[in-house]
């Protein structure tokens, strides 16, 4: 089976573009997980979904970021004006049943802003 | 929000030795788990242990928890230069639903 894909794997863009991150988690999973992962921060949670329905986004730093989950087999994660401290690589990761089954991630999209 | 530390925060082998990683937490959890990171990929999951298990085990793995000391060990018996990765744990909560990671261990085993 297909396991979690991320789009693009990397991405350089200037400071106040729009960026767009994409994720198709494994099919049948219902929970779908943004993290971010700095040298600094370690792994952060950044927004996670329940069939869709956001659920928790406290860790989304600025209303710059958002996230979307439009079906089941789609999710997005835009930053609208970009800056170069949103540079980081971008996880996202899918679940069955979260908390009592382990999260599968995708190999993540390198951002760098310049 | 629950966050595991883990302990060391790098730890250099050599191949066929035991490693051990440490990770404490701060509250009540329902599981804990813990993850492999290799580098420029996603993390992959190793291991769950539940807040009622003591010790778990898969294949070179050893997973020991203490609720009341609110730790638990990873061990990799036998080590492998494809072992190098980093490791986190990642404490599952009660109320909360999702995972919080430490800053890892790296673990470097040297051929």
């Amino acid at each position: 089976d297909a396991g979690v894909i991320q789009s693009p794997r990397h991405e350089v863009t200037e400071m106040g573009q729009e960026v767009t991150l994409r994720c198709k988690p494994i099919s049948g999973h219902d929970y779908l997980f943004w993290y971010r992962q700095t040298m600094m921060r370690g792994l952060e949670l950044l927004i996670y979904f329940n069939n869709n329905v956001p659920i928790d986004d406290s860790g989304m730093p600025e209303d710059r970021f958002s996230a979307k989950m439009p079906n089941a087999s789609f999710s997005t994660l835009k930053i609208q004006p970009s800056e170069p401290r949103d540079s980081a690589v971008y996880f996202c990761a899918s679940s069955f049943r979260t908390g009592e089954r382990p999260q599968h991630f995708g190999d993540g999209t390198r951002l760098s802003i310049l | 929000s629950q966050q595991g530390e883990e302990d060391p925060q790098a730890l250099s082998i050599q191949e066929g030795e035991n490693a051990t990683m440490n990770c404490s937490y701060k509250t009540s959890i329902n599981n804990l788990q813990w993850y492999r990171q290799n580098s420029g990929r996603g993390l992959v999951h190793l291991i769950l242990i539940r807040s009622n298990e003591r010790e778990k085990h898969s294949g070179r793995l050893r997973v020991t928890l203490d609720t009341s000391k609110k730790s638990s060990s990873l061990l990799i018996t036998a080590s492998r230069a494809a072992d190098t990765a980093s490791y986190f744990c990642a404490p599952m909560d009660t109320g909360r639903r999702a995972l919080t990671f430490g800053s890892g261990t790296r673990l470097q085993v040297q051929p």
